[in-house]
């Protein structure tokens, strides 16, 4: 079974740009979570989509939006990028369900987009 | 809101050292509880979990026990290899979000010496 994969891996932008970033999780997984890790801020949520609808979204700014697709894709996008954008950003995939919370449900995380904002 | 304390080390233990991470958690619902690992330029491994107050969970000679009354999932292991050098995350998800999505700690980075 394939894992999580996110692309691309590694990515430079300049401040004030906007960027993409793609998700296909696991098959046959409707929930896509996405968050953002740096140094000092650690691991923080980002969003996450179930059957391509947020169903709930981290303390960020409007700055920061995704969307998720039919077959379960996700993309997050980040505009007017700035400095403390960089970061890892990892997306998970889990199999979800609608009300939202299975207590024995296991996230499943890619190897995250590496964003570096010059 | 909910919230994840562990020590955030780093740590380096020589080799077939004992290993403990505290953490300890704050959480409006019953949450499931989580240690997950990343080995460099990775992302994140589950490494064990448990669901409810006494569960143990355990894999490859990691063991945490759910301890409601003191909030706590300290990760254990008694002998560490060279192998296990890796930060290691505690997380947890509350029913009470509505969704899925899992608070971590900070992190703690284990470097293990042979």
């Amino acid at each position: 079974k394939a894992g999580v994969t996110q692309t691309p891996r590694y990515l430079i932008k300049t401040r004030g740009q906007q960027v993409t970033l793609s998700c296909s999780p696991i098959s046959g997984h409707r929930s896509v979570s996405w968050y953002q890790q740096t140094p000092g801020q650690g691991l923080q949520f980002l969003f996450e989509y179930f059957s391509e609808t947020q169903r709930n979204k981290g303390n960020f700014p409007g700055r920061f939006s995704g969307r998720q697709f039919s077959n379960s894709r996700s993309e997050m996008n980040v505009s007017t990028l700035e400095l403390g954008d960089s970061a890892l950003y990892l997306c998970a995939s889990s199999t979800g369900r609608t009300g939202g919370y299975t207590p024995n449900t296991e996230a499943f995380f890619g190897q995250g987009t590496r964003l570096t904002v010059v | 809101g909910d919230s994840v304390t562990q020590m955030e080390g780093p740590v380096t233990l020589s080799e077939e050292a004992f290993l403990t991470i505290n953490c300890t958690y704050t959480a409006t619902g019953y949450p499931s509880l989580f240690w997950y690992v990343q080995y460099p330029g990775e992302g994140l491994q589950l490494l064990l979990k448990a669901t409810k107050a006494d569960d143990k969970g355990s894999n490859k000679g990691f063991e945490a026990t759910y301890r409601k009354e003191t909030t706590s999932f300290h990760l254990e292991k008694g002998s560490v290899q060279v192998s296990d050098s890796a930060v290691y995350f505690c997380a947890l998800s509350d029913p009470g979000a509505g969704s899925y999505q899992l608070t971590f700690g900070k992190g703690t980075k284990l470097s293990v010496i042979p």
